[in-house]
């Protein structure tokens, strides 16, 4: 099964700082890949599919990149409720298998 | 409104049984293939099961497969997940949530893309 790494496992930075958090695929996905955002006690949001496509309604300081096995979730300039963790997760077959998670915090 | 309305969950000891509800609203269910997620405490979220738009195509987690069924009733406009033989690592919050489809010719299924509509979750203790 394909693997899917996340870095970092945490992060802290100031409201306005550019984030980005990476997404390695353990083997080619093409551009199978979306990105969730989860606040604590809420349910998951997709904020990005087909690795670059921004959801509907979604802010426009998030944006995504990569193809194959290279994906980055960019947050221009981060927001006090921008504070959640973030999943990728890989859908060009099952499993359907998601990152470990990027808990984002504020500094 | 688009909405998912999960309910089923509650205490079962190592071993037993228990079956999830799915409730759709705000759409058509029979128009979309359907997952389950899961999150443990303190864990991350986990795949957990797929059932395709039209009769055919189910995938499961390996950590499931031979122990879960997911099932659907239109007619309802439900979704279900049998859970049997039930272990404590399958303590979590079970959330119900619609993927886009794409139909794959080549092996002659459909597919489920991103997750774009979730539930709010029930929770499943696994507990003696």
């Amino acid at each position: 099964d394909i693997q899917m790494t996340q870095s970092p496992s945490s992060l802290s930075a100031s409201v306005g700082d550019r984030v980005t958090i990476t997404c390695r695929a353990s083997q080619g996905i093409s551009n199978y890949l979306a990105w969730y955002q989860h606040k604590q006690g809420k349910v998951p949001k997709l904020l990005i599919y087909a690795a670059s496509t921004l959801q509907s309604g979604v802010p426009s300081r998030f944006s995504g990149s990569g193809s194959g096995t290279d994906f980055t979730l960019t947050i221009s300039s981060l927001q006090p409720e921008d504070v959640a963790t973030y999943y990728c997760q890989k859908y060009n077959s099952a499993p359907l298998t998601f990152g470990q998670g990027t808990k984002l915090e504020i500094k | 409104e688009v909405q998912l309305v999960e309910s089923g969950g509650g205490l079962v000891q190592p071993g037993g049984s228990l079956r999830l509800s799915c409730a759709a609203s705000g759409f058509t269910l029979s128009s979309y293939g359907m997952n389950w997620v899961r999150q443990a405490p303190g864990k991350g979220l986990e795949w957990v099961s797929y059932i395709s738009s039209s009769v055919g195509t189910i995938d499961y987690a390996d950590s499931v497969e031979g122990r879960f069924t997911i099932s659907r009733d239109n007619a309802k406009n439900s979704l279900y997940l049998q859970m049997n033989s039930l272990r404590a690592e399958d303590t979590a919050v079970y959330y119900c949530a619609r993927p886009q489809e794409y139909y794959d010719y080549v092996w002659g299924r459909y597919r489920p893309l991103h997750m774009d509509v979730w539930g709010k979750g029930t929770t499943v203790t696994v507990s003696s």
